[in-house]
């Protein structure tokens, strides 16, 4: 069965700084990422995903991510955080063939003024 | 829109009282989820459907039920609440079609159990 951990719990990180979310996953098969965020009290809002061809995705708001299969990892980056990406980071895993999705724990990005 | 809509989005029940939760959706598409969101832990799946065929986890309790009446439609009912169950529970869509597999989330329904 597939599984997500995301090591950090909170990432505090100055406004402008650069910062990495970390992700890694586990899986018998090959499989699709996904980063979702969540703003209080809302519902998931997919990121950016890796389903097949190149390992570096990118969002529309500066996020990236990369696929690492040798080191089972899809961490996120973004270069330069605003206030406004304050919020609840989860990285998720998706078994190709199966409609299951798993979710990491998150990891809560606090942006510092 | 296409969108996936949960109501209501505030939801109180009494210990123990039946209480339905409701889920429709716009996109047409086969898969549909319900999952379990406490304070500060990752979203749990509970059970999924692709179309009619039900996926029940191993680990979800007997308490919870579903129902999909049809395409747009799902509903979770959770028969006797305890205060445990108190969450968020997010319903989400996704369609089996390769490149664009990915989930639709609603906004959730946070359930307080009193």
């Amino acid at each position: 069965a597939q599984s997500v951990t995301q090591l950090d719990s909170q990432v505090p990180v100055f406004e402008e700084a650069p910062v990495e979310l970390r992700c890694n996953y586990s899986s018998s098969v090959s499989v699709y990422l996904f980063w979702y965020v969540q703003y209080p009290n809302q519902g998931l809002q997919l990121l950016l995903k890796y389903l097949s061809g190149s390992t570096l995705v990118e969002s529309i708001n500066g996020f990236e991510a990369e696929f690492n299969k040798s080191q089972t990892s899809f961490h996120l980056r973004k270069p330069s955080v605003h206030i406004s990406d304050t919020a609840e980071y989860f990285c998720a895993v998706s078994d190709q063939g199966d409609d299951k999705i798993i979710f990491g724990k998150g990891t809560r990005l606090h942006i510092l003024p | 829109d296409a969108m996936v809509i949960q109501n209501p989005r505030y939801q109180v029940t009494q210990f123990g009282k039946p209480v339905t939760l409701s889920c429709s959706q716009t996109l047409n598409h086969n898969v549909m989820y319900w999952y379990q969101q406490k304070s500060s832990q990752a979203p749990k799946l509970l059970f999924h459907y692709y179309d009619k065929d039900f996926n029940n986890e191993a680990d979800t309790p007997d308490n919870f039920q579903s129902r999909r009446p049809n395409t747009s439609f799902c509903f979770l009912d959770i028969r006797s609440p305890g205060l445990g169950d108190a969450a968020m529970y997010l319903c989400a869509t996704s369609t089996r079609t390769g490149l664009n597999t990915e989930a639709f989330f609603g906004q959730g329904t946070r359930l307080t159990v009193v």
